[in-house]
């Protein structure tokens, strides 16, 4: 069983709406968490990375939340544009010096529509 | 754009052959690691090389294999072929501090696809 459980699978919405990705982890003991934005053919890029002690993170229209009690971090995208239209990643990493102790879940794969 | 750069961007090989795949780190990174993603998946962590050296290893069998060199660049190695291996090959460079929050830089991927 995965350690890092995302939901939905996918998702579609329009075009200036606002959305949320779920992220749910069993992976102990934690470190931090981190959300990817994975465009189709390439490589995941990093959108916020937070530690236990952090609840929120923002970086523009994405929004980060964790609650480190429940294992539960959620990503939030206000005013969706079609560019948004990719998979989000969120990775788990268990205590350690390096990245090698890195949990990715599957994905959220989001389409946004004009 | 990250600065790390893989090559080929995309490859067909049959079954049984052997692939190299490679990858050049982003300027100032001594750690790079690997993983294949296969479709509609997350990536799955192969290995990670820290200054010439494996620094930890995921669930592969021995036919994956790496390098990693003096300029920090990085080689994957996959021998004896399986249909299975057809995926997108990722690696991702980082600079290793005392602390844990260092962020990986991801090249855009090798597909690679074996008949």
């Amino acid at each position: 069983k995965n350690q890092v459980e995302q939901s939905p699978q996918s998702l579609i919405i329009l075009e200036g709406k606002n959305c949320t990705l779920q992220c749910n982890y069993t992976v102990s003991p934690f470190s931090n968490l981190r959300w990817y934005k994975q465009d189709t053919g390439r490589g995941p890029v990093s959108l916020t990375i937070m530690t236990f002690s952090e609840n929120t993170k923002s970086n523009g229209r994405y929004t980060a939340t964790l609650d480190a009690d429940t294992k539960q971090s959620s990503l939030h995208i206000t005013a969706s544009q079609l560019s948004d239209s990719a998979s989000y990643i969120c990775v788990v990493s268990a205590w350690g010096d390096n990245n090698n102790d890195m949990r990715f879940g599957a994905g959220t794969r989001l389409t946004v529509k004009p | 754009e990250t600065g790390v750069t893989q090559s080929p961007t995309h490859l067909i090989k049959t079954r049984g052959q052997q692939v190299t795949l490679r990858c050049s780190s982003q300027s100032g990174h001594n750690t790079v690691s690997w993983y294949q993603q296969a479709l509609g998946q997350g990536p799955q962590f192969i290995f990670q090389y820290y200054r010439e050296e494996e620094n930890g290893r995921g669930n592969f069998p021995p036919r994956f294999s790496g390098l990693q060199f003096p300029n920090y660049s990085s080689e994957l190695n996959v021998n004896a072929l399986e249909l299975d291996d057809s995926a997108l090959y990722l690696c991702a460079s980082s600079s290793r501090t005392r602390g844990d929050q260092e962020t990986q830089y991801f090249g855009p991927g090798t597909r690679l696809l074996v008949l």
